[in-house]
C-alpha cells in the first residue's frame, strides 16, 4: 500500500521569501511522485514529476523538488514566492500497478 | 495535443434530484479515466476509475455511479442526490496505468440544496 503525508496543512510566507512545502511518502515499490497546484475553483495543474531519473526535478513557475529515498521525502521548494503562488498544493504518489494517491494538501498563503 | 472537457462548471440541484456530469477527452485513445470528489477543506477522494469502455471500478460505496459509453467519454450520475453529495467534482485522464501523471478537467462545483 502507498500513502502520502503532507506535513503542513497551511504555510504562510512573505512575497520574495523561500517556499518549502513538505511531503513524505510510503510505497512498496519504486514510486513516481508528482506535485500539483490548484487555484480556487479550478482543476489541478501538474507542477513537476519524478519518475526515477534525476532526483532533483525542476518544474514550472520556478518550483523544484528533490526526491530523497533515504528520507522517503519529496519536498517542494521555490527560492522566491510570488503572490500568484498562493494556492493549494498536492503531493501525489504512484507506484507499480496502483492508482494515484493524494496527500491532504497544503494551502500556501503569500503575504505582500 | 490532448484536452479534457468537463461540464457544467457549476450546478445547484435540489435534494432528491438526478445528476449527470459529463467529461470528454480529446487527442488520445483508450485513456484511463477518473472521477474525484473534493469536499470543502478536504483532499481528493477517488470515486471511480475506468481502463476501458464499459469497465468501471468503484472506490467508495455511495449513491453515485459512473459510465463510460464511449472510449473518451466518462459520465458521473446519481438517481437521487443527497446533501452530502455537495462538493467539487474533478474528472481526470492518464495515458497508462502505471507511474504516470493524470491530467485534470476544470471541475464542477455541485451544491445540493
Amino acid at each position: 500500500a502507498q500513502s502520502v503525508t503532507q506535513l503542513d496543512s497551511h504555510v504562510s510566507v512573505s512575497e520574495g521569501t523561500p517556499v518549502l512545502l513538505r511531503c513524505n511518502y510510503s510505497s512498496s515499490y519504486s514510486p513516481s511522485l508528482f506535485w500539483y497546484v490548484q487555484h480556487p475553483n479550478k482543476g489541478l495543474q501538474l507542477l513537476l514529476k519524478y519518475t526515477s531519473a534525476a532526483t532533483l526535478v525542476k518544474g514550472i513557475n520556478g518550483f523544484e523538488a528533490e526526491f530523497k529515498k533515504s528520507e522517503t521525502s519529496f519536498h517542494l521548494t521555490k527560492p522566491s514566492a510570488h503572490m500568484s503562488d498562493a494556492a493549494e498544493y498536492f503531493c501525489v504518489v504512484s507506484d507499480a500497478g496502483n492508482m494515484l494517491t493524494f496527500g491532504g494538501g497544503t494551502r500556501l498563503m503569500v503575504k505582500p | 495535443s490532448q484536452t479534457i472537457h468537463q461540464w457544467p462548471a457549476t450546478l445547484v440541484q435540489p435534494v432528491g434530484s438526478p445528476l449527470s456530469l459529463e467529461c470528454t477527452v480529446e487527442g488520445t485513445s483508450n485513456p484511463n479515466l477518473y472521477w474525484y470528489r473534493q469536499a470543502a477543506g478536504r483532499g481528493l477522494q477517488l470515486l471511480f476509475y475506468s481502463v476501458g469502455i464499459g469497465q468501471i471500478s468503484s472506490e467508495v460505496p455511495q449513491n453515485l455511479s459512473a459510465s463510460r459509453p464511449q472510449d473518451r467519454q466518462f459520465i458521473l450520475s446519481s438517481k437521487k442526490l443527497l446533501l452530502s453529495d455537495s462538493g467539487f467534482y474533478l474528472c481526470a485522464w492518464s495515458v497508462s496505468w502505471r507511474n504516470t501523471e493524470a491530467f485534470f478537467g476544470q471541475g464542477t462545483r455541485l451544491t445540493v440544496v
